[in-house]
Order: C-alpha cells, then sequence, then structure tokens
C-alpha cells in the first residue's frame, strides 16, 4: 500500500540558511501534519493543513512557514536554520480530520 | 508538563510470551488513543488505536485496553515476535479541540530469543 513520501531523506545545512521539506501524503488523504522530534524527545507537533488550508498550529518557530498544495502535498519552509533545528521532520496524512494519523520515514535535517 | 507518561523506558520479554506496555494520561478531554511502533531511521507506524468510548480493542496480536477512570491505557502483545523489537509511543488526541497528537516519550521493547 502507498505510504506518506517524504524528501529529502537527509538534509545537512549551515547556520543561517534556508531548507525546504516536501511531503506527499496517502492518496486521497486530504489532511498533512508536521511533527519534529529532537535528538531523544518524542515528537512534537507543528502545523496542519486541511483542504489546503491552515488547520491547527503548534509550536512551529516563526522562521518557519508551511503550506498545502492544489494536489495535497505540503512544504515546509525553514529559513535562518539555528543548530538547534537539527532534528527529524515528519510528516503524517489522514483521511479526514480528525482520523488516525500515518507517518513517512522523516527528513533527518542536520544544521552545522 | 508531560501529558502522556510511558515511565518504563525499556521492557525486555522473552520471545513467545506477553508484552504489556503502560501508557498514563493526565488529560481527561483526550478521547481518541493510539500506539505507534518505530524502527531507527524510520517514521512511526501505526499499530492500533482505540476511542474513549470504548475499553478494548483487539488487531491480531495486538489489544489495547484503556481505563478511563485510572486515566490509564496498555499494549498488549501475544506472542511476542522478535521483529517486535522497537520503540513504541502511546499518543493520545482531543478530536474535539485540534488536530494534533501528543506523545509519549517511548518505551523500548526488547524480544529476547
Amino acid at each position: 500500500a502507498a505510504g506518506v513520501i517524504q524528501s529529502p531523506r537527509h538534509l545537512i545545512k549551515e547556520k543561517r540558511e534556508t531548507a525546504t521539506l516536501k511531503c506527499y501524503p496517502i492518496p486521497r488523504h486530504d489532511t498533512v501534519y508536521w511533527y519534529q522530534q529532537g535528538p531523544g524527545q518524542d515528537p512534537q507537533f507543528l502545523i496542519s493543513f486541511y483542504e489546503k488550508m491552515q488547520s491547527d498550529k503548534g509550536s512551529i518557530p516563526d522562521r518557519f512557514s508551511a503550506q498545502q498544495f492544489s494536489d495535497y502535498h505540503s512544504e515546509l519552509n525553514m529559513s535562518s536554520l539555528e543548530l538547534g533545528d537539527s532534528a527529524l521532520y515528519f510528516c503524517a496524512s489522514s483521511l479526514d480530520r480528525p482520523d488516525t494519523q500515518y507517518f513517512g520515514p522523516g527528513t533527518r535535517l542536520t544544521v552545522l | 508538563d508531560q501529558q502522556v507518561k510511558q515511565n518504563s523506558p525499556s521492557l525486555s520479554v522473552q520471545e513467545g510470551r506477553i508484552s504489556i506496555l503502560n501508557c498514563d494520561y493526565t488529560n481527561s478531554m483526550f478521547d481518541y488513543f493510539l500506539w505507534y511502533k518505530k524502527y531507527p531511521a524510520e517514521g512511526p507506524t501505526f499499530l492500533i488505536s482505540i476511542s474513549s468510548i470504548k475499553d478494548k480493542n483487539e488487531d491480531g496480536r495486538f489489544t489495547v485496553f484503556l481505563n478511563k477512570s485510572a486515566k490509564h491505557l496498555s499494549l498488549h502483545i501475544v506472542p511476542s515476535q522478535p521483529g517486535d523489537s522497537a520503540v513504541y509511543f502511546c499518543a493520545a488526541s482531543d478530536q474535539g479541540r485540534d488536530d494534533k497528537i501528543i506523545f509519549g516519550k517511548g518505551t523500548r521493547l526488547h524480544i529476547l530469543p
């Protein structure tokens, strides 16, 4: 069965650079969620989109922004990267909201 | 303040025996609970869920029990298999309020041969 796709899987950036993470939800899923998991931490909710509109916002820094496109894929844009942004970033999707969230493999971002 | 607590960082169980992973929560508004399994370098994989209107949900070798009065849930895996060795996250959401899932810190399960 098709799963959530995230790209890239690994990303290395320097401080103050920008990064864009992409997420392709499971086909027919219209809701996308972004989570950040720091080293040794549990995943923390960042933001979610339903039918291309932001539906909920968590602990997302102002330096980050995200959007969902007409094909339901989503992009997380991160600017002025800091060392503390180094983490695993997971995208999840669901068929509706609220509903069970299915996670992608994650993007490991390393900021040097 | 951790709203979802998994007090056992790790658990070792003999292959073929029952694995019981525990989870406590503090927010009485949580109405949907999930268990995810995670291997290193992979995303959390959904295992099983339970709505607050139920006290038990079963799917193959996995059973989740919910005790609302105690704000406690548990995941039973029987029989335990070597491939079950992973980190298990308990998670909860208040579906009437928002989208986010609140995760526990996880329990690392080791299945011993």
